[in-house]
């Protein structure tokens, strides 16, 4: 079975310009969870997508918005890039179901942006 | 989600037995132990997790102690690759936040 898959791998960007990044979870998985993760800041929980709806939100400025499609592919969207905003972008699938009692998430390979 | 401690880092001899032991002395009955890895730079990898039962795996062994307040993580024969940092996170599933928090793991060197 494939794993998650992550597009593009490494980006470069100019600060104010907008960027989209795509995560293609593993074949039925329906949960999409994105990562911040900074040298400084570790890993930090930016948003989770189920079934088209946002399930969870972190602690993020609106700048950083997300999206999933109905075959379970989500995108990342973050406008009005900041130099703060070069880091690692993980995407983690899992089934999904609330109920599950040990819910795994798998992590992509990630993105890795830079914002100059 | 309990806290967790590991030790910042560990060196292991190519060949042997990589022991990574993590505290979590305030973990709760229905909160799982979860094992992920991260080589530099990649996606963390899963690796293994478990409620109370020691579990096994093609990659590693997961020994959690009666009373759950600590675990230890094996890799049987550790290879050069094994080198990464590796993170031990305590976590409830069922209906909770589902976001995962990784604290600062332990950095495993496999020395040649």
């Amino acid at each position: 079975k494939a794993g998650v898959t992550q597009t593009p791998r490494y980006l470069i960007k100019t600060r104010g310009q907008q960027v989209t990044l795509s995560c293609s979870p593993i074949s039925g998985h329906r949960s999409v969870s994105w990562y911040q993760q900074t040298p400084g800041q570790g890993l930090q929980f930016l948003f989770e997508y189920f079934s088209e709806t946002q399930r969870n939100k972190g602690n993020f400025p609106g700048r950083f918005s997300g999206r999933q499609f109905s075959n379970s592919r989500s995108e990342m969207n973050v406008s009005t890039l900041e130099l703060g905003d070069s880091a690692l972008y993980l995407c983690a699938s899992s089934l999904g179901f609330l109920g599950a009692p040990d819910e795994t998430q798998y992590f992509g390979p990630g993105t890795r942006l830079l914002v100059l | 989600d309990a806290k967790t401690t590991q030790p910042p880092s560990m060196d292991c001899a190519e060949g042997r037995a990589a022991n990574l032991p993590c505290n979590h002395s305030t973990i709760s009955g229905n909160e799982y132990v979860y094992w992920y890895r991260q080589i530099h730079s990649q996606g963390p990898q899963y690796i293994i997790h478990g409620l109370k039962n020691n579990e096994t795996n093609e990659m590693a062994s997961l020994i959690i102690t009666e009373d759950r307040k600590s675990s230890t993580l094996i890799l049987p024969h550790a290879t050069l690759r094994d080198t990464a940092v590796y993170y031990c996170i305590v976590r409830y599933t069922p209906g909770s936040a589902r976001q995962l928090t990784f604290g600062s793991g332990t950095q495993l060197t496999v020395l040649p």
